[in-house]
């Protein structure tokens, strides 16, 4: 089955004790990208990858780390969590020169 | 002013009522439109996708896109209590997102809730 797929969904810990959080797709799909949503904000791109060894900046990305050493792999990095990292986020990938976004099914973030 | 605008709702109707969801938006190079529906601790999954201008029907759903108007319409026919989710836009410029344009422009969605 085709999907994207995140690791854990659901994550607490506390102030300063780094996380990983896994992302992976079986699409074969060029772009991949990680968003955070949050009420009232709506969904916000941290960062996004065009290709492997191709990554930048996507809108909020203080407090993040990613990297794309393979394809299918996206994981995102808080070296440090804060209380405002506290979201829901969500990985994304899309095959190349397409529009179409294919979702994860999001880990939800609480850093105490 | 956000480059996308969407009433949060929430909207709630009858089983069988017509749905309308609506986004408004600034950027002109926007010229894929698309309607993701995310239900309540899940993904957003893509639900409708259009380009430029028109109409786009898929069932019970039909997306409507007025670019001189700047404005986009999710329409939803015998609405259904398996309706009920959150409905997000979403827009970008031609090229796809490895060329055009690295992301995706969303509203921040609406949320339904179609009631036996």
């Amino acid at each position: 089955e085709a999907q994207v797929t995140q690791n854990p969904r659901y994550l607490i810990t506390v102030t300063g004790k780094k996380l990983t959080v896994t992302c992976s797709q079986n699409m074969n799909h060029e772009y991949m990208s990680w968003y955070r949503q949050d009420p009232g904000l709506g969904l916000r791109q941290i960062y996004y990858s065009m290709n492997v060894e191709v990554t930048d900046k996507g809108d909020v990305p203080e407090g993040y780390k990613v990297s794309r050493k393979e394809k299918r792999n996206f994981p995102l990095i808080l070296e440090s969590p804060s209380p405002n990292q506290t979201s829901l986020y969500f990985c994304a990938s899309s095959p190349h020169a397409s529009e179409k976004l294919f979702f994860g099914s999001g880990t939800q973030l609480s850093v105490l | 002013q956000k480059e996308v605008e969407q009433d949060p709702g929430p909207l709630s109707v009858p089983e069988g009522a017509i749905v309308s969801l609506n986004c408004t938006y600034s950027n002109s190079a926007f010229q894929y439109f698309m309607w993701y529906r995310q239900y309540s601790r899940k993904g957003p999954e893509l639900l409708m996708y259009t380009y430029s201008s028109g109409n786009k029907e898929d069932g019970r759903f039909t997306a409507q896109v007025d670019k001189s108007s700047k404005y986009i319409s999710l329409f939803i026919r015998d609405s259904q209590p398996s309706d009920s989710a959150t409905y997000l836009c979403a827009m970008s410029p031609p090229g796809g997102l490895t060329g055009g344009g690295n992301k995706l422009t969303f509203g921040t969605g609406t949320q339904l809730k179609v009631e036996l």
